[in-house]
């Protein structure tokens, strides 16, 4: 079965764009997340998702960022415009459900590398 | 504040060796603890995950250990390959709502020939 598929896996852009980052999640996992992940740190979570809805957005810049999740399954996460700073990867996970045995088991997707020139 | 602080930052052995990484979180009320393996370019790979009433957990060469009393989690690596070369993440789970995910920021293992 495949895994959490993002795309693209890199992509760079000048200051001022738009980026879209897409995630198609494991077929049927409930739950999805956002992730931004900087160099040599942990994951951070920008968003959760449980089906299509936004159960934790508190970390998410909505000055800038913006994600939807259509129909519970896939999921967009939106930047406009890039700075700078936003310069990361951005990963994408999906679970079962946000509170199954074994609790909550997260799969990540291979990320999204965005470069801000 | 609800913390993970893991140690070392970074970690150079040589292949065969064993070594051991440390994990200490303030979360509460604590649900779970998981360790990931994130190879360079690559997402995050679980490894083990443990509750309040489990000590030990192992993965083949991986055994995680867990002190809830102490709140105080270990990963020890049996007879290293360079394939082990990653950064090894402790991720806390806090227990209620959502089980909020609380990340450290990873150990990053280095394994040389």
């Amino acid at each position: 079965e495949a895994g959490v598929v993002q795309s693209p896996r890199y992509k760079i852009i000048e200051k001022k764009q738009p980026v879209a980052f897409w995630c198609n999640p494991i077929s049927g996992h409930n739950t999805l997340y956002w992730y931004l992940q900087n160099l040599g740190q942990g994951p951070e979570l920008l968003i959760r998702y449980e089906n299509e809805e936004a159960v934790d957005d508190s970390q998410l810049p909505k000055d800038r960022f913006s994600a939807e999740r259509l129909k519970g399954v896939d999921s967009t996460l939106k930047i406009q415009p890039a700075e700078l700073g936003d310069s990361a990867v951005y990963l994408c996970a999906s679970s079962p459900t946000g509170q199954a045995t074994p609790p909550g088991e997260l799969f990540f997707g291979e990320g999204s590398r965005l470069t801000v020139l | 504040k609800n913390q993970v602080e893991q140690s070392p930052q970074s970690l150079i052995i040589l292949e065969g060796k064993n070594c051991t990484l440390q994990c200490n979180y303030t979360v509460s009320p604590f649900s779970n603890l998981r360790w990931y393996k994130q190879d360079t370019g690559r997402g995050p790979v679980s490894l083990t995950i443990m509750t309040f009433s489990e000590n030990t957990k192992s993965n083949g060469r991986y055994t995680a250990t867990l002190d809830a009393d102490t709140k105080q989690s270990s990963l020890h690596i049996t007879a290293s390959q360079l394939s082990d070369s990653a950064s090894y993440i402790c991720v806390v789970s806090a227990r209620g709502g959502y089980n909020k995910l609380i990340f450290g920021a990873g150990t990053r293992l280095a394994v040389h020939p």
